[in-house]
């Protein structure tokens, strides 16, 4: 069974710093991960998608990094800026090993980006 | 390009009550999921449409929720009868196809079970 690990749940940096944010998955094989931001009472809205067979997405200030073999991705966020403060969430397809599989999601990083 | 639409937004309801949730998908969008997230949690996925079909719903408490995706275009979820533990964000998303795509969200229906 695919479990996914965000760590840390909630960070605080001050506006203008790089900041990276993880993403643990047990299971390799997979088809793509995802990254969203959720904003309080609001959807999920897709940042980057990576395919198994990339190592890396980059869109403006993110850029999403995938290291299948050690079962990480990491969402890099330059020059952070207060409108970043958001919840951000890594979903994972696992590789279809004769079975549909389904996207498991992480619970994510709660971020607050301090003017 | 419109997005994913729900509706209500938010609902209360009493235990024991039903309550059923519609969602419209983008347009030409062949692959629709309903995710339940409770506060604090990530979404869970409680089950899967291609086009009008069922991929996945093992994680539906079947007892007591069902979903049906009509003309594999607009879906209804619905609760009957609701518990306490359904209180929970309830997301729609969909994706052009199955494994590839970008999954594009809804707003999202607040449900509270008091």
């Amino acid at each position: 069974k695919q479990e996914v690990t965000q760590i840390p749940a909630a960070l605080s940096v001050p506006e203008g710093e790089n900041l990276v944010l993880n993403c643990s998955f047990t299971d390799s094989a997979i088809y793509n991960l995802q990254w969203f931001r959720q904003d309080p009472g609001k959807g999920l809205t897709s940042l980057l998608l990576i395919q198994s067979s990339q190592r890396e997405q980059t869109s403006g200030r993110l850029n999403a990094s995938l290291d299948k073999s050690s079962g990480r991705s990491t969402l890099y966020i330059a020059a952070s800026q207060p409108g970043d403060s958001a919840t951000y969430l890594c979903a994972v397809r696992p590789g279809n090993s004769g079975g549909y599989q389904k996207v498991t999601f992480g619970t994510g990083t709660k971020l607050q980006v301090i003017p | 390009e419109a997005g994913v639409a729900q509706s209500p937004r938010y609902k209360i309801i009493e235990k024991r009550q039903s309550v059923a949730f519609w969602c419209n998908p983008i347009s030409g969008h062949a692959t629709l999921y309903w995710y339940q997230q409770i506060l604090g949690q990530g979404p869970k996925l409680l089950i899967q449409f291609q086009n009008n079909g069922v991929v996945d719903d093992s994680q539906l408490p079947k007892d007591r929720f069902s979903a049906e995706r009509l003309k594999g275009v607009d879906s209804t979820l619905k609760i009957q009868p609701a518990k306490l533990e359904d209180s929970a964000v309830y997301l729609c998303a969909s994706s052009l196809g199955v494994y590839t795509d970008t999954q594009y969200f809804g707003p999202g229906t607040r449900l509270t079970v008091l």
